[in-house]
């Protein structure tokens, strides 16, 4: 019962450089997105989707990307990475109103 | 925009004493929730509140959605160490289109209960 996988768990890249995150969940859930979580910030939303090949923008998208191809998978393409982009991600997924799960995070720093 | 306003942001007491956390905003929310967050893991759901007035219980962990569901509040009753962590509120959007179920975050406390 894997629930939401992220990958990798921590990466490292030089500004300009572009990365995926990777999220998948097993729960055959419709809604998920994309969090980033700094000290004294509580947790923004950058982007989510209500379901394959449905995307919206969040609080605060610039500077990312997404698609959601398959109900399973929902990347997270940083295109050009800058130092603010240093955070920690969140991907989260929910089955209804109320239940969202949370992965494990991947911590990102760019230098 | 919605904000949710939490507070304190930092908590360091005594194991045994009681402790309140506060959500507030001037936005109304669809539901209210309360997640815990340890070190190295993303936040862990511990309880939904939907109705205006409504309180639940989690052993000694309490939970009040306020009357005109726009703030809420977390009291831990004989605090443990094992509380120990970073506690967040957040609303969800009302329903309609896409933004159905957005989560709003508060800025998180973190608690430190010392033994």
């Amino acid at each position: 019962n894997a629930g939401v996988t992220q990958t990798p768990k921590f990466q490292v890249l030089k500004t300009g450089q572009s990365m995926t995150l990777q999220c998948a969940q097993d729960m055959n859930h419709e809604y998920m997105s994309w969090y980033r979580q700094d000290p004294g910030m509580g947790l923004r939303l950058i982007h989510y989707s209500v379901g394959a090949g449905i995307t919206d923008q969040g609080e605060v998208p610039n500077g990312y990307n997404v698609s959601r191809s398959t109900t399973e998978d929902f990347p997270l393409r940083l295109l050009s990475a800058a130092p603010s982009q240093t955070s920690v991600y969140f991907c989260a997924s929910r089955s209804n109103f109320y239940g969202y799960t949370f992965g494990s995070g991947t911590r990102l720093t760019v230098v | 925009t919605q904000l949710l306003e939490q507070s304190p942001q930092f908590l360091s007491i005594q194991e045994g004493e009681n402790l309140t956390v506060y959500c507030n905003s001037s936005s109304v929310f669809s539901s209210l929730q309360w997640y815990r967050q340890e070190p190295g893991e993303g936040p862990v759901l511990l309880v939904t509140v939907v109705t205006g007035g409504e309180v639940k219980k989690l052993k000694r962990l309490t939970f009040q959605f306020g009357d005109a569901r726009k703030d809420s509040s977390l009291h831990i009753t004989a605090a443990q160490p094992g509380d120990t962590g970073l506690y967040l509120c957040a609303g969800a959007s009302r329903a309609g289109g896409t933004s159905y179920g957005k989560l709003t975050f508060g800025q998180g406390t973190i608690l430190t209960v010392h033994p």
